[in-house]
């Protein structure tokens, strides 16, 4: 089975924190992603990345940066965190390097609150 | 921009019932998929599919490439349905609905 494991299920920052979300998967995918979760909004992503140390931009990548060293890993991180980016997060990662469609596995996902 | 569109997005029903959820897409796609999120937040993978219908247990899922449409149908509803149940179009990237939050009362 395919697991992707998340450093925290839950974790409170304080506005200008600097916050790092952690994801690894056990599978040799090539691509991990990072997500977050709003109420109607549904999940929208953050970044993408297809192989070390390469990344792409999502829809939402504003505030965020991502770090890909290693090919199991792939890390969110929050610069200076703020109120507005309280949500869930979720980590996925897919084989098919470039290939963004491919079926993904999630992570539990980490409920980051900013206070 | 809502190139997966679910519908209802809230729904109640009562233990036994039979449910459809629906979602229309409006981009090229090379599959469907289904997932299901139960409170806690993870997400699994129910069905993948890319033309006609699939069945496991009480879940079938159908899709109608023509139209852009797929339904995900539960029979015979039970409380441990309750979920939030999510559409996901994959072409060269993944476009996802905004879910379903589905709750079985017993």
């Amino acid at each position: 089975d395919v697991k992707v494991t998340q450093s925290s299920r839950y974790l409170v920052k304080r506005t200008g924190e600097k916050v790092f979300l952690e994801c690894v998967q056990d599978m040799d995918h090539e691509n991990m992603f990072w997500y977050r979760q709003d109420p109607g909004l549904g999940l929208r992503l953050i970044y993408f990345s297809y192989d070390v140390k390469m990344k792409e931009k999502g829809d939402i990548p504003e505030g965020y940066s991502v770090s890909r060293e290693k090919k199991e890993r792939f890390s969110l991180i929050l610069e200076s965190a703020s109120t507005n980016q309280t949500s869930m997060y979720l980590c996925a990662s897919s084989s098919h390097s470039r290939d963004r469609g491919h079926e993904q596995y999630f992570g539990p996902g980490t409920r980051l609150t900013v206070t | 921009k809502n190139e997966v569109e679910q519908s209802p997005q809230n729904l109640t029903a009562q233990e036994g019932e039979f449910i459809t959820i629906n979602c229309s897409y409006s981009v090229g796609i090379s599959a469907l998929h289904w997932l299901q999120q139960h409170p806690g937040g993870g997400i699994v993978s129910l069905f993948m599919l890319s033309s006609g219908k699939k069945k496991h247990g009480r879940l079938i899922a159908t899709i109608n490439i023509q139209e852009k449409h797929s339904s995900l149908h539960i029979t015979a509803s039970h409380p441990r349905d309750s979920a939030v149940y999510i559409c996901a179009a994959t072409g060269n990237q993944f476009y996802f609905g905004t879910g379903t939050s589905l709750t079985v009362i017993p």
